[in-house]
């Protein structure tokens, strides 16, 4: 069974406007991950948290994690066209847990 | 280019056939681990090898999936009797890692071998 889950499950947005999506997840971690996936190909890891963390910043992106909540957000800013793809959170033991993604389109 | 890369990126083969995937991984990465995807999911984690040795393998992975890290280096992924069910992105990753236990390394994936059995 996967671990995460991410909300929405498909973003549709203005190239220039926020894209803001969610992740929950199952049991306590010691970091979470979120991976870009571009239709068809392989995942590119985006940021790592770890659980003693409230925010990472990486460029555009910025990642928040409540491990009170279970949860962690992934915002982008200022979106682009090249922004759009598949976005993942994972849970790490070792191996990674994935949810089933939300699927982000930016328009022009 | 050094990053971790999968041969071949696409297989058509016919329920019953058995099908060999490679993964070459970004060279002094110590771990190797296979990832299924179906369409709309995510990953699912399949086996994780350190160095040559196997260290877990998912229950996805039935007894006709086998894979193999012989010298630690690249590692085979062949399935036997191939179904319907069995098409699928099959991903491959490595990370550099210190100990069995580290929780905090980064994979770094390849590009995927898309199996489509007719």
């Amino acid at each position: 069974s996967q671990q995460g889950e991410e909300d929405p499950q498909a973003l549709s947005i203005q190239e220039g406007e926020n894209a803001t999506m969610n992740c929950s997840y199952k049991t306590s971690i010691n970091n979470l991950q979120w991976y870009r996936q571009n239709s068809g190909r392989g995942l590119v890891h985006l940021i790592l948290i770890r659980s003693n963390e409230r925010e990472k910043h990486s460029g555009r992106l910025r990642v928040t994690l409540d491990t009170s909540k279970k949860s962690s957000s992934l915002l982008i800013t200022a979106s682009r066209a090249a922004d759009t793809a598949s976005y993942f959170c994972a849970t790490v033991d070792y191996k990674l847990s994935f949810g089933a993604g939300t699927t982000v389109t930016v328009r022009a | 280019d050094t990053g971790v890369s999968q041969d071949p990126r696409h297989k058509i083969t016919k329920r019953g056939q058995n099908v060999t995937f490679r993964c070459d991984p970004i060279s002094e990465h110590n771990r190797l681990y296979w990832y299924r995807q179906t369409l709309g999911q995510g990953p699912e984690f399949l086996t994780y090898f350190q160095n040559e040795a196997q260290l877990e393998k998912s229950r996805l992975l039935s007894d006709r999936f086998s894979a193999e890290r012989p010298k630690g280096s690249f590692s085979t992924l062949e399935i036997q009797r191939t179904e319907q069910g069995d098409s699928a992105m099959y991903l491959c990753a490595s990370s550099l890692s210190g100990s069995r236990t580290t929780l905090t390394d980064t994979q770094y994936f390849g590009p995927g071998t898309r199996l489509t059995v007719l």
